[in-house]
């Protein structure tokens, strides 16, 4: 089957940086994406992986390793706005979106 | 900016009742999808279509039913609904198949049903 695993939680501090991980199985890969989700709120599109490498876009930054089946999303100098859920998404070889279940950050003062 | 919209934000009904849930677009985009999203549990695809009275069913379709008769609106129905069917209800558009193309979601409809 397909599958898509992410840490549940994660906790960091404000300032800080924290690597969110993501693996995944898949039959077929046609992209990565990263979306954020606030409480109560819809996600948004942070960041699209294709090839293997690192997206840098501001303080986020992405991660692909294909051969790996492995992404991570980087946050730099972290602010209690980016205290959310991190999910991780894989187009597969259909073009159908296969979502992990998210990781809940959490930004201490 | 792209914008997708439903018709409720919160919604609360009776087990057996049948419920409607709507989701428009502004973008033009041929693609319209409909996920519940639980605790725990990543989103869950109920039904997608790619073109206007075009529907397919997703990974969890049972219990659900849908309708898309203009290109900007896509609706999911309950044709009766049950408690299990309590969820967070996503609508979400796209362009296309091309590999880039991002999901745009709605702000979703916490439906309860007692």
């Amino acid at each position: 089957g397909q599958n898509i695993d992410q840490p549940t939680e994660m906790t960091a501090t404000e300032g800080a940086i924290v690597q969110i991980n993501c693996t995944y199985q898949t039959s077929g890969f046609n992209g990565l994406f990263w979306y954020q989700q606030h409480a109560g709120e819809a996600p948004t599109f942070l960041s699209y992986n294709v090839l293997d490498g690192l997206e840098e876009k501001g303080r986020f930054s992405s991660f692909l390793s294909r051969s790996k089946g492995y992404s991570y999303l980087l946050l730099k100098e972290l602010q209690m706005k980016d205290s959310a859920s991190y999910l991780c998404a894989v187009r597969d070889g259909n073009y159908q979106l296969i979502w992990g279940a998210g990781t809940k950050l959490i930004i201490k003062p | 900016d792209v914008k997708v919209t439903q018709s409720s934000r919160y919604l609360v009904k009776r087990t057996g009742e049948k419920v409607f849930l709507e989701c428009v677009q502004d973008m033009d985009h041929e693609n319209m999808f409909w996920y519940r999203q639980d605790p725990g549990l990543g989103l869950r695809l109920i039904y997608f279509s790619y073109d206007v009275k075009m529907k397919e069913k997703g990974d969890i379709p049972e219990g659900y039913s849908v309708s898309r008769e203009k290109k900007e609106r896509f609706s999911l129905i309950l044709e009766s609904a049950s408690t299990n069917q309590t969820s967070m209800y996503l609508c979400a558009s796209g362009r296309g198949t091309a590999h880039r193309n991002t999901q745009y979601f709605g702000p979703g409809t916490r439906l309860t049903v007692l």
